[in-house]
């Protein structure tokens, strides 16, 4: 299975800034995308599905690039509660199903 | 209230006591699986179920041992505990085989293997 790759940061932004994060996958055959969010070793939790059209879902945006192979997340008027840590995952659906998590990246939303 | 629970939640053992994570969700899921998650690595597959008795290795299934006797449970067994078998677990179910769709994860286990 190959990689889905993410810039670990930190991001460290102030707040009421916009933030944009890369997530680059390799396996053509992926077939859904998601973004997480991580609090501080805390249980992972679904923060927006990744549709092919692009998404939005109030400050948060998502988008797919089928042709260059990556997701992004966009956060606009960044605040401190956005502090965590954001996991893309990419699954392959097909004979089975293993889905694919990159490492996370890091904001820090600072005063 | 919907949810995935593990236990126990902190474990603290030695080098080749056998133990038992239990995981249990209350949605009716169909597909339940076991990561562990290491600093600079990320989250990865240890195991994985499509639906009862039907379990399937992951990435990185060395050293554990899965059932899946009813669709709720989905316990991770280690057989052999070793030191590098320390880390944090999460388990996590999701609605369909499909693999389109949310993956609903437990509170997680964090594991110390002396």
């Amino acid at each position: 299975r190959k990689e889905v790759e993410q810039d670990p940061g930190p991001f460290n932004v102030p707040e009421g800034a916009t933030v944009a994060f890369n997530c680059t996958y390799s396996n053509s055959a992926s077939q859904s995308f998601f973004w997480y969010r991580q609090d501080c070793r805390k249980e992972p939790k679904l923060l927006m599905s990744v549709y092919s059209s692009g998404n939005e879902d109030g400050r948060f945006t998502a988008q797919l690039n089928r042709a260059s192979q990556y997701i992004s997340l966009l956060i606009r008027d960044s605040k401190l509660s956005d502090s965590a840590t954001y996991l893309c995952v990419v699954n392959i659906v097909g004979g089975s199903y293993i889905p694919t998590f990159g490492r996370g990246t890091s904001l820090i939303v600072h005063p | 209230e919907a949810q995935v629970t593990q236990n126990p939640r902190y474990l603290i053992t030695v080098t080749g006591k056998k133990l038992t994570v239990t995981c249990s969700q209350n949605m009716n899921h169909e597909y339940m699986s076991w990561y562990r998650q290491d600093p600079g690595l990320g989250l990865r597959q240890i195991y994985y179920s499509m639906n009862v008795e039907v379990t399937d290795k992951g990435d990185v299934p060395e050293g554990y041992k899965v059932s899946r006797k009813e669709k709720r449970n989905f316990p991770l067994i280690l057989e052999s505990p070793s030191p590098n078998q320390t880390s944090l677990y999460f388990c996590a179910s999701s609605p369909y085989q499909g693999g389109s769709n949310e993956q609903f994860f437990g509170p997680g286990t964090r594991l110390t293997v002396l």
